[in-house]
């Protein structure tokens, strides 16, 4: 695709339920970050991905959240017993390579927990 | 600690220039992004400084003084479309990239 893609663009989980944000990268990018957004706020790094190796984890908040990226391009972050803190933008992006100027971001998901 | 400082919001009318500060406190330094970011949209890649001086694109221009610790976004011409958040970013020594809260940019007819 022309851009990263992330689904759903929307997700409402009530608390103590378990979600699955997907996130497409731009074909052939081999870094691939995931961050959340609380509103007002910028973007904060959650972990990294080059290839399938997960470099960094350590902005994950708690145990409760886990991401993979088992071959290296399609990456899914996994949320379990979703609390009402966890609601957020969680915005995913990916970069040719791990220190190349850009990344580009995907559209991001909207988690709302009740 | 680490920590990345800009305004929290800004007003401008259009057709002015208005320049947005930012500066930094960071384990290492090897970069300087600035991101644009409208409500409900992802953040779009604006500038990337990795030395100090002026770097001029279009009507955005981006300044960084590393030993300041210090980097400004300018912006001309100032249209209607760029009413958004401004974000800047700092890539530290171990890569990881840094967001600072944003600065929401108001323009006014």
């Amino acid at each position: 695709g022309a851009g990263v893609s992330q689904s759903p663009r929307y997700k409402v989980a009530k608390r103590g339920q378990d979600v699955a944000l997907r996130c497409d990268p731009i074909s052939g990018h081999v870094s691939l970050f995931w961050y959340q957004q609380a509103l007002g706020q910028g973007p904060e790094f959650l972990t990294y991905f080059q290839n399938e190796a997960q470099l960094d984890k350590s902005g994950l908040p708690s145990d409760r959240f886990f991401a993979e990226r088992p071959e290296g391009s399609v990456s899914t972050l996994k949320i379990q017993r979703t609390q009402q803190e966890d609601s957020a933008v969680y915005l995913c992006a990916s970069s040719l390579e791990q220190d190349t100027d850009t990344q580009y971001f995907g559209p991001g998901t909207r988690l709302t927990v009740l | 600690g680490q920590n990345i400082d800009q305004p929290t919001e800004m007003t401008a009318t259009e057709g002015a220039i208005v320049q947005i500060n930012c500066t930094y406190q960071t384990s290492g330094f090897n970069g300087l992004f600035w991101y644009q970011q409208h409500a409900g949209e992802a953040p779009t890649f604006l500038s990337y400084n990795v030395l100090d001086g002026l770097e001029e694109k279009g009507r955005f221009s981006s300044f960084l003084s590393r030993s300041k610790g210090y980097s400004y976004l300018l912006l001309k011409e100032l249209q209607m479309k760029d009413s958004a958040s401004y974000l800047c970013a700092v890539r530290g020594r171990d890569d990881k990239i840094i967001f600072g809260k944003g600065t929401r940019l108001h323009i006014l007819p």
